[in-house]
């Protein structure tokens, strides 16, 4: 199993709309969680950290679930640009070298 | 605003040469990481770096060094390319001792082929 999953996706959804993606870790004593975006050919850029309680950026909505160990990222109102590959960040450990990245999860959001 | 810059963007280089990638921080990060991207396989850590002189392997440090002379410079060396090392090179910085609670910040990326 791997240590951070994810839907690979691709999601494809019309402008709009509402998507959601989750994603789960294995290591229950993970202290902190990120989502990423990642255009084509570019470098991944922090959308977000991801708070126990919850947290809420414009459209972006992120959340933690510790007891089922998975964090979920919503967009609502989906726009053209949000089109990207979005990866989830997990520190598994008290070391930096312990940040795991998923794979990613692809969204296309068509006109 | 971080700015984690890469000495390149794209790269070419041929089989059993030597290759460095440089990498510079400009917000006093202690921690700085190497990692490559190859399609399906994500993000793989390959080194980290907690402090000056300090480093720590990560997950595929097979056929590279780094070298952390200065805080705010991490390079990559590839010591023999070979055509496995073809890929995105990213850069990233954190600041804060040992521990990853801070998000990264990434370099603009070096896209490296070895021929």
């Amino acid at each position: 199993r791997k240590e951070v999953e994810q839907d690979p996706g691709p999601f494809n959804v019309p402008e709009g709309a509402t998507v959601a993606f989750n994603c789960t870790y294995s290591n229950s004593a993970s202290q902190s969680f990120f989502w990423y975006r990642q255009d084509c050919r570019k470098e991944p850029k922090l959308l977000m950290s991801v708070y126990s309680s919850g947290n809420e950026d414009g459209r972006f909505t992120a959340q933690l679930n510790r007891a089922s160990q998975y964090i979920s990222l919503l967009i609502r109102d989906s726009k053209l640009s949000d089109s990207a590959t979005y990866l989830c960040v997990v520190n598994m450990g008290s070391s930096a070298s312990k940040i795991i990245f998923g794979s990613g999860t692809r969204l296309s959001i068509r006109p | 605003d971080v700015k984690v810059t890469q000495s390149s963007r794209y790269l070419v280089k041929r089989t059993g040469e030597k290759v460095f990638l440089e990498c510079v921080q400009d917000m006093d990060h202690e921690n700085m990481f190497w990692y490559r991207q190859d399609p399906g396989l994500g993000l793989r850590l390959i080194y980290f770096s907690y402090d000056v002189k300090m480093k720590e392997k990560g997950d595929i440090p097979e056929g590279y060094s780094v070298s952390r002379e200065k805080k705010e410079r991490f390079s990559l060396i590839l010591e023999s390319a070979s055509t496995n090392q073809t890929s995105m090179y990213l850069c990233a910085s954190n600041p804060g001792g040992g521990d990853g609670n801070q998000p990264q910040h990434f370099g603009d990326g070096t896209r490296l082929s070895i021929l």
